[in-house]
């Protein structure tokens, strides 16, 4: 069954400081990775995407990274700020259609 | 532009009321979704249309109908509404149904099934 699986569920960091989000898939055929931030009360918004080939990619201080032997892809955000407090949703696209992880929900604190 | 415009933001139904979710976008894109996020689980995909006229159903179609009569709207019926469909709904867009070339989201409609 394809599946996309998040961690941590969710987190909780200081202003200033890094984080690194995961997401494991068991999507296959695999077609392109893509993060989004969905603000609280909001619609989700692209960040970053990945096809098989690409390896890294960043937006900002917005880094994502993909390992399609592993199957794995990260989310790395640099120097947070209050503004980056959201869920971050990992969304695979397979043949069947897109594939949505259930999200980290960030919180950051001053 | 104002992108993916959905209509209302809340609203809530007694169990076996009528209604429609309203989607709109004047972005000129040919794919249009619809998908309800509930807690815990990931966004899932009620119905689509990859053009005017054309629609299809997603992964959880049942309860809602959907139709296409233009390229910027995209209304959600819910012809008898259940408690298990309340839920946060969420109209997307895109140039196509391939998602390499991004979806555009609308800001949701929160909806409550007394």
């Amino acid at each position: 069954k394809n599946q996309v699986e998040q961690s941590p569920q969710s987190l909780i960091i200081l202003e200033g400081k890094n984080c690194t989000l995961q997401c494991n898939y068991t999507v296959s055929p695999f077609s392109n990775l893509r993060w989004y931030k969905q603000d609280t009360g909001r619609g989700p918004v692209s960040l970053t995407i990945m096809t098989f080939s690409e390896n890294t990619k960043s937006n900002g201080r917005y880094t994502a990274t993909l390992d399609a032997d592993t199957k794995q892809s990260s989310l790395h955000i640099t120097a947070s700020q209050l503004s980056d407090s959201a869920s971050y949703i990992c969304v695979v696209s397979a043949n069947s259609g897109l594939i949505f992880g259930t999200g980290t929900l960030l919180a950051v604190q001053p | 532009n104002a992108g993916v415009t959905q209509t209302p933001k809340f609203q809530v139904l007694k169990t076996g009321q009528s209604m429609t979710l309203q989607c709109a976008q004047d972005m000129n894109h040919e794919y249009m979704s619809w998908y309800r996020q509930d807690p815990g689980m990931g966004l899932r995909l009620i119905h689509y249309s990859v053009g005017a006229g054309i629609t299809d159903q997603g992964e959880v179609p049942n309860g809602y109908n959907v139709s296409r009569s233009t390229t910027e709207d995209f209304p959600l019926r819910l012809l008898s509404a259940a408690p298990s469909q309340t839920s946060v709904y969420f109209c997307a867009s895109s140039y196509s149904a391939r998602e390499i070339y991004g979806y555009t989201f609308g800001s949701g409609t929160r909806l409550t099934v007394v």
